[in-house]
C-alpha cells in the first residue's frame, strides 16, 4: 500500500532562514507528486507538481522551489522565507490515475510558521 | 478557473441528521472529487465522480453531479459526532490536475 512521509512536521523559522522540506513516497513507481500550500481557513493552493525525476512544473511564482531527485522523493525550498510562506504543507501522489484522472493521496503535512 | 467553490462554508448538525455541501464551478470538467480533512491532518479522498457520471455512493456518502448547473452535492446520511471535519470538492479539467475550493467545515454536535 501507499504510504508517504513528510518531515518535520512542524518547524518554526524565522524570516529570511532557508528552508528544506522532504517529502517521500513508498508504494508505488513513477508516481505524480504534486506541493499543496493550505493557508489557516483556506483551501488548498497547488504550489508544485512533477511527473518525472528533474520534472518540475510550477503552478505559482513565488520564493520557492522544488525538486525530485529521485523517483519517490519530492523537496520543497527557499532560499529566504518570508511571514507570507507560513501555512500547512501537504505533499500528494496521485493514485489510480487512468483516462478519467486519478485521486490525491496525501501525506501528513508539515507546519510552518515564520517570525 | 476550475476551482470549486463549496457551499455552505460552515455547517452545525445534531448526530443521526443528514448533512448537505454543495460546489460548484466555472468550467467544464473531467472528474469531480470529495476529500475530508480533519484538524491539522492531511485529506483524505473520499469519492472521484466522472464528469459522464450522475451519481456514486460509498457507505453513507452519496455524490452527485449536474454538469449542466456545474454544480455537485455530497450528502452524508445518519451522521456521527467523527463526521466533524472539513470537506473540500476539487475538479479536475483538461490536465488532470485538481484545483480545490476552501471547503465547508462540518461540525456534528453529539
Amino acid at each position: 500500500s501507499q504510504t508517504i512521509h513528510q518531515w518535520p512536521a512542524t518547524l518554526v523559522q524565522p524570516v529570511g532562514s532557508p528552508l528544506s522540506l522532504e517529502c517521500t513516497v513508498e508504494g508505488t513507481s513513477n508516481p505524480n507528486l504534486y506541493w499543496y500550500r493550505q493557508a489557516a481557513g483556506r483551501g488548498l493552493q497547488l504550489l508544485f507538481y512533477s511527473v518525472g525525476i528533474g520534472q518540475i512544473s510550477s503552478e505559482v511564482p513565488q520564493n520557492l522551489s522544488a525538486s525530485r531527485p529521485q523517483d519517490r522523493q519530492f523537496i520543497l525550498s527557499s532560499k529566504k522565507l518570508l511571514l507570507s510562506d507560513s501555512g500547512f504543507y501537504l505533499c500528494a501522489m496521485e493514485i489510480g490515475a487512468g483516462l478519467d484522472g486519478g485521486e490525491q493521496f496525501f501525506g501528513p503535512g508539515t507546519r510552518l510558521t515564520v517570525l | 478557473s476550475q476551482q470549486g467553490e463549496e457551499d455552505p462554508q460552515a455547517l452545525s448538525i445534531q448526530e443521526g441528521e443528514n448533512a448537505t455541501m454543495n460546489c460548484s464551478y466555472k468550467t467544464s470538467i473531467n472528474n469531480l472529487q470529495w476529500y475530508r480533512q480533519n484538524s491539522g491532518r492531511g485529506l483524505v479522498h473520499l469519492i472521484l465522480i466522472r464528469s459522464n457520471e450522475r451519481e456514486k455512493h460509498s457507505g453513507r456518502l452519496r455524490v452527485t453531479l449536474d454538469t449542466s448547473k456545474k454544480s455537485s452535492s455530497l450528502l452524508i446520511t445518519a451522521s456521527r459526532a467523527a463526521d466533524t471535519a472539513s470537506y473540500f470538492c476539487a475538479t479536475a479539467g483538461g490536465s488532470y490536475i485538481p484545483t480545490f475550493g476552501r471547503g465547508t467545515s462540518l461540525i456534528v454536535h453529539p
